[in-house]
C-alpha cells in the first residue's frame, strides 16, 4: 500500500488550462503539505493543512487553490496555467505540525505547460 | 526567513568511499530541527535523519553520521562505505514553525561502481 499517492503523475497540458492534483494519504497522519520543486531541484512549500485548516500559505499565485475534503485528502487546483507552472508538484504527509515531524513524500506530478 | 546553503552541487566518489555532504543554514527560532533527505533517480523524496537543535552530540546510525555545529549553523552529513545506491541528490531542510522546511539547493551524489 503506497503511504501517500499522487494522481495523476504526469500532466502535459496547454496554456490557459485548468488542472487539478490529487493526494491521499494511508498514514492517519494530521498534516499535509504540497511543494513544488523546479527544474534546478530546488523545493519550495507552497500550502500545509493541519485537520483540514490551512496553517501556511506562502507566496503562491491566487491561481493555486488548495482543498482538504478531509485529513486523508488534499487537492491542488491550478487554474489558467501558465508555463511556469511546469515542475514537480509533491504532496506530503506528517502526524502533526510540530517543526519535529518528519514527512512522508508522494512520488510527485510532474507537470508540463505547453 | 530560513536559508539553508549546500555548497556543492555534485559529488562523484567510487564505490565504498566516504562521502560528506555540507550544509550551513541561516535561522532566527532559537529551537529547531533539522533534517536530510534523499532524492534517487525514481524522485521520490524519502527522510533519512533528524537533529534537535540543542544537542549537539554527533551521532551514527548505520552508514549514516552527522555532525551538527550551532555555532557555525552547520549540519553535515556522512555517507560512509557509499554504494552505487546511495547515488541520489541530497537536501538538508531546517525547520520551522508548522514543520515548514525550508530546503537546500541540494548535492547530488554520483556513486561509481
Amino acid at each position: 500500500d503506497t503511504a501517500v499517492s499522487q494522481t495523476p503523475k504526469y500532466l502535459v497540458t496547454q496554456m490557459g488550462n485548468d488542472k487539478s492534483i490529487k493526494c491521499e494519504q494511508n498514514l492517519g497522519h494530521d498534516t499535509m503539505y504540497w511543494y513544488k520543486q523546479d527544474s534546478k531541484k530546488f523545493l519550495k512549500i507552497m500550502f500545509s493543512y493541519n485537520n483540514k485548516e490551512l496553517i501556511i500559505n506562502e507566496t503562491v499565485p491566487n491561481r493555486f487553490s488548495p482543498k482538504s475534503p478531509d485529513k486523508a485528502h488534499l487537492n491542488l487546483h491550478i487554474n489558467s496555467l501558465e508555463l511556469g507552472d511546469s515542475a514537480v508538484y509533491f504532496c506530503a504527509s506528517s502526524q502533526g505540525a510540530g517543526n519535529n515531524e518528519k514527512l512522508f513524500f508522494g512520488s510527485g506530478t510532474q507537470l508540463s505547460v505547453l | 526567513a530560513q536559508k539553508v546553503t549546500q555548497a556543492q552541487t555534485e559529488i562523484s566518489v567510487v564505490e565504498k568511499e566516504d562521502v560528506t555532504l555540507d550544509c550551513v543554514y541561516e535561522t532566527r527560532d532559537t529551537t529547531y530541527y533539522l533534517f536530510w533527505y534523499k532524492q534517487p533517480p525514481s524522485g521520490e523524496l524519502v527522510f533519512l535523519i533528524r537533529r534537535n537543535s540543542f544537542d549537539e552530540q554527533n551521532e551514527i546510525s548505520g552508514r549514516y553520521s552527522w555532525n551538527f555545529q550551532k555555532s557555525t549553523s552547520s549540519f553535515n552529513f556522512t555517507i560512509t562505505a557509499s554504494q552505487v545506491v546511495d547515488s541520489a541528490v541530497y537536501f538538508c531542510a531546517p525547520s520551522a514553525a508548522g514543520n515548514k522546511l525550508t530546503f537546500g539547493g541540494g548535492t547530488r551524489v554520483l556513486v561509481k561502481p
